[in-house]
């Protein structure tokens, strides 16, 4: 079964529009964090932001914030004031202690940011 | 600064061949991850490792192998095993601990293509 489902594959916005990226997961342990990546054109993967699962607060990093509902098992990601720089893959994943500290990934959503 | 590298950027395989990419960090990490992409897919898990000299088989290691003599250094190797080299490869580094906080840098990635 999916851990991870991002079930947009590809997305549009206007620019200086906010944006909303959905991510459900599955886990049954109580100790876990959510991460947002994006992937430009160039391949290179780059940490956005953070979410323990143990957080009261919505995660925020400037334009990135995370829209956690712990008990719909989901981490939204919301860019507001979208750039065209914001075009590229944005990738969902999960860590959880118990599983060798590994990270899964979900497939991915496509932004591709209109002028 | 610290980071994450690879090389080559671009790396070409003849059939029957054994290849090795290279991923250097100087973060300090003990973690290190070999994840393969193909296109408009997610990442998954070839191999990964917590410590030196131990690694462990992720989802798809089946045609690869690693090495981790050196906190700093995770080569991958991808054997005339694997049949279906063509990808891009990405790898990964983390604080390794008990919690689920820490995330995960990337290095730039290399493309592997079968002539």
């Amino acid at each position: 079964a999916q851990k991870i489902t991002q079930t947009q594959p590809g997305m549009f916005v206007q620019e200086k529009e906010a944006v909303t990226l959905d991510c459900t997961y599955d886990t049954s342990d109580q100790s876990y964090g959510l991460f947002w990546y994006k992937q430009p054109s160039s391949g290179e993967m780059i940490f956005l932001i953070y979410q323990g699962s143990y957080d009261e607060q919505n995660a925020t990093e400037g334009r990135y914030s995370l829209n956690f509902q712990k008990a719909r098992k989901s981490a939204n990601l919301v860019i507001s004031a979208s750039q065209l720089g914001d075009s590229a893959m944005y990738f969902c994943a999960m860590r959880e202690p118990w599983y060798g500290q590994n990270f899964v990934f979900g497939p991915g959503t496509r932004l591709s940011v209109l002028p | 600064d610290g980071g994450i590298t690879q090389s080559p950027k671009y790396l070409f395989r003849k059939e029957g061949q054994n290849v090795t990419l290279s991923c250097e960090q100087n973060l300090n990490h003990d973690a290190m991850y070999w994840y393969r992409q193909d296109p408009g897919q997610g990442l998954r898990l070839i191999y990964y490792s917590q410590i030196v000299n131990d690694f462990q088989k992720g989802d798809i290691a089946e045609g690869y192998s690693v090495s981790r003599e050196k906190k700093e250094s995770f080569p991958l190797t991808v054997t005339s095993a694997q049949k279906n080299p063509t990808a891009f490869y990405l790898c990964a580094s983390s604080i390794e601990s008990s919690g689920s906080q820490e995330t995960q840098y990337f290095g730039p990635g290399t493309r592997l293509l079968v002539l």
